[in-house]
């Protein structure tokens, strides 16, 4: 079945630096989110990648979709202490009604 | 536009006991998801409901987990009997067709 696995499971980044989070799915996917979980919280949206090859930004987050739509990326620049959660990948299978597969996820511990 | 909201946010039962938990998606949402988050681990996913059907029940753990969704509006996850590792934290997710999912706040299960 499909898969869908997210790297690193940990992160932890001084304020200011860059870091990126992989995520990488055994089959083609229709389409790939990417949600952030705050300690305590609930999973909320981030962003919806649909195309090949796609590239969104969101201030200094940017969510990349690879050719093959197997794989995304999330990078954050310039690390804020706000951006601390888990961050995770849910890739969409490609029958009709689209099962969401979460990755693991990456949780962010940021430093000032 | 109301979200998901899911009821109770909290439940504390003792071993052998059953919970019955329950999602309310957003209206007009065709599929709704099960997932629970268990010890901060990775979200897994549990079950998939399209309108009242179950279309994808592989995550459920075993039979003592039963899910409905009545009239392919709120569901329920009910728990008989429930076990210590049936605690976590359980999500309820809803979508349109191949649509952004939102997930409500949960519903933290402890089992003593």
């Amino acid at each position: 079945g499909q898969q869908v696995m997210q790297i690193p499971q940990y992160q932890h980044v001084q304020e200011g630096e860059d870091f990126t989070t992989y995520c990488n799915s055994s089959t083609t996917l229709s389409n790939i989110q990417w949600y952030k979980q705050r300690p305590g919280g609930h999973p909320v949206f981030l962003i919806q990648l649909v195309k090949s090859g796609e590239v969104k930004k969101q201030k200094r987050l940017t969510f990349q979709f690879g050719e093959a739509k197997k794989n995304s990326s999330l990078h954050i620049t310039a690390t804020q202490t706000t951006d601390v959660g888990t961050y995770f990948c849910a890739g969409r299978s490609t029958d009709s009604w689209g099962k969401l597969q979460f990755g693991a996820g990456t949780q962010v511990v940021v430093t000032p | 536009e109301a979200g998901v909201t899911q009821f109770p946010s909290h439940s504390v039962i003792e071993k052998g006991q059953t919970v019955t938990l329950r999602c309310d998606p957003i209206s007009g949402h065709d599929n709704l998801y099960w997932y629970r988050r268990v010890m901060g681990k990775e979200i897994k996913f549990l079950l998939h409901f399209v309108k009242e059907s179950k279309q994808d029940e592989s995550g459920m753990p075993n039979n003592r987990f039963l899910a409905e969704r009545t009239g392919g509006t709120y569901s329920t996850l009910k728990v008989q009997p429930a076990e210590l590792e049936d605690s976590g934290v359980y999500f309820c997710a809803s979508s349109g067709q191949a649509t952004t999912a939102f997930f409500g706040q949960g519903t933290r299960l402890t089992v003593v």
